[in-house]
């Protein structure tokens, strides 16, 4: 079974701060998430990548596949950005169910 | 579309009564999951199905666990009987299995609650 870790559980920052999530697994993966909960208890789906990187606005994701390791990166932080980011990965070839890293616990503070 | 409709939205119950969980997926989507979230294990998938079979049951925690999906916009989860430990928060979610991938839409969830 794959074990997906995240570092760090928590992480409070300045509003305009660059923000680096940290998240490694130990089995390959076909495909990685990355989730974000609000406050209120929302799941949405930010990214799904299994290889390089990709860019919404001002989030970031990167992944290396040789390092078993993937990073969720904002840019100009905002309060708004405050939420829990889950990394998540699906290690089958179709549509396996995912394993979960335990989340990062954001707060931007203005 | 409504995105991914689950009820209730939140469930008390004693201990020993059977509770189910129910879910509606996104239309056009061919994989439905059942996930559980709790503050000392996180996220944990429970089952999945494709095209309303059930491929994956091996997160079910135990036997007073099961899931249907009678037909492809609809999902139930009962846990009979109930116990304190199952306390938690139950997530649904969707995905359709084209090129582009397999991004799951998530439910808003069911709290449940057992005394």
């Amino acid at each position: 079974k794959n074990e997906v870790e995240q570092s760090p559980q928590n992480l409070t920052a300045q509003e305009g701060e660059f923000i680096t999530i940290n998240c490694s697994y130990s089995v390959g993966i076909s495909a990685l998430h990355w989730l974000q909960q609000h406050p209120g208890g929302g799941i949405v789906s930010l990214f799904m990548l299994s290889s390089g990187k990709k860019k919404h606005g001002r989030l970031i994701a990167t992944i290396n596949i040789q390092e078993k390791h993937s990073s969720l990166h904002i840019t100009a932080s905002h309060p708004r950005d405050s939420a829990v980011y889950i990394c998540a990965a699906r290690s089958g070839g179709g549509a396996d169910g995912l394993t979960f890293g335990k989340g990062t616990h954001l707060i931007i503070q203005p | 579309d409504a995105g991914v409709i689950q009820s209730p939205r939140h469930e008390v119950t004693e201990m020993g009564q059977e509770v189910t969980l129910r879910c509606k997926p996104i239309s056009g989507h061919d994989y439905l999951f059942w996930y559980r979230q709790t503050m000392m294990r996180g996220l944990e998938l429970l089952i999945y199905f494709n095209n309303n079979v059930p491929i994956d049951d091996s997160g079910m925690p135990e036997d007073r666990f099961s899931a249907k999906m009678p037909n492809a916009s609809f999902s139930t989860l009962k846990i009979q009987p109930s116990e304190p430990r199952d306390s938690a928060v139950y997530f649904c979610a969707s995905s359709l299995s084209t090129a582009g991938g397999l991004i799951q839409f998530f439910g808003p969830g069911t709290r449940l609650t057992v005394l």
